[in-house]
């Protein structure tokens, strides 16, 4: 069956500190894939996507996304997170004519 | 100013009263969509299209409607609500090609007592 999973409901970071989401899908081919987000009372916003070429590609908002054929995986990133980070994330794969999601991760941003 | 529009925000109905959400873009895109958001289960597609008088089934279809009788609107009915469809109701549009983002409205929270 085809699935997205985000393996972490909730994290927690400090301001400032690094930041790593998960994201794994299982799909017979190269699916597209998409970071979105979404800001309490927001519908979602596109932070980055991918479909083809370099595996680490560049978002807004300083995000970036690195992709792992061999282990299905697209974990998003962030070198340094500021408070204005907390949101829900979701991860979300593209193939046939739809698009499927993950259960999303809330992060929480402390100062 | 490019964006997909539903009304209403919020919407709080009984058992068996049938209601539409709305859905419209500006975009003159061809594909549009309805997802159901709820917690722990992410966003879940209920039907898209992907033209005029095109539309399909996503992963949660059953006790929804929808129809495209023009590019723009893309409505969502309920024609007989029960509790189990308590959510937030998001639609999106694209331009139809998968590497293309979907713009999202901003959501109904739906109540069904």
């Amino acid at each position: 069956a085809q699935s997205v999973t985000q393996p972490d409901i909730h994290i927690t970071v400090s301001e400032g500190a690094s930041l790593e989401l998960r994201c794994n899908y299982s799909y017979g081919a190269t699916p597209y894939l998409f970071w979105y987000v979404q800001s309490p009372g927001q519908g979602l916003q596109l932070l980055l996507k991918y479909f083809s070429g370099d595996t680490l590609v560049q978002g807004i908002k300083g995000f970036e996304a690195e992709f792992k054929r061999s282990q299905s995986s697209f974990n998003l990133r962030k070198p340094s997170v500021h408070w204005s980070d907390a949101a829900e994330y979701f991860c979300a794969v593209g193939t046939g004519n739809q698009f499927y999601f993950g259960t999303g991760t809330s992060l929480t941003v402390i100062p | 100013e490019a964006q997909v529009t539903q009304n209403p925000r919020y919407l709080i109905t009984v058992t068996g009263k049938k209601l539409t959400v709305t859905c419209s873009q500006n975009m003159n895109h061809e594909y549009m969509s309805w997802y159901r958001q709820d917690p722990g289960l992410g966003l879940r597609q209920i039907y898209y299209s992907m033209n005029v008088e095109v539309t399909d089934k996503g992963d949660v279809p059953e006790g929804y409607k929808v129809s495209r009788k023009e590019k723009r609107n893309f409505p969502l009915i309920l024609e007989s609500p029960s509790p189990n469809q308590t959510s937030l109701y998001f639609c999106a549009s694209s331009s139809g090609q998968l590497t293309e983002k979907l713009f999202f409205g901003s959501g109904t929270q739906l109540s069904v007592l």
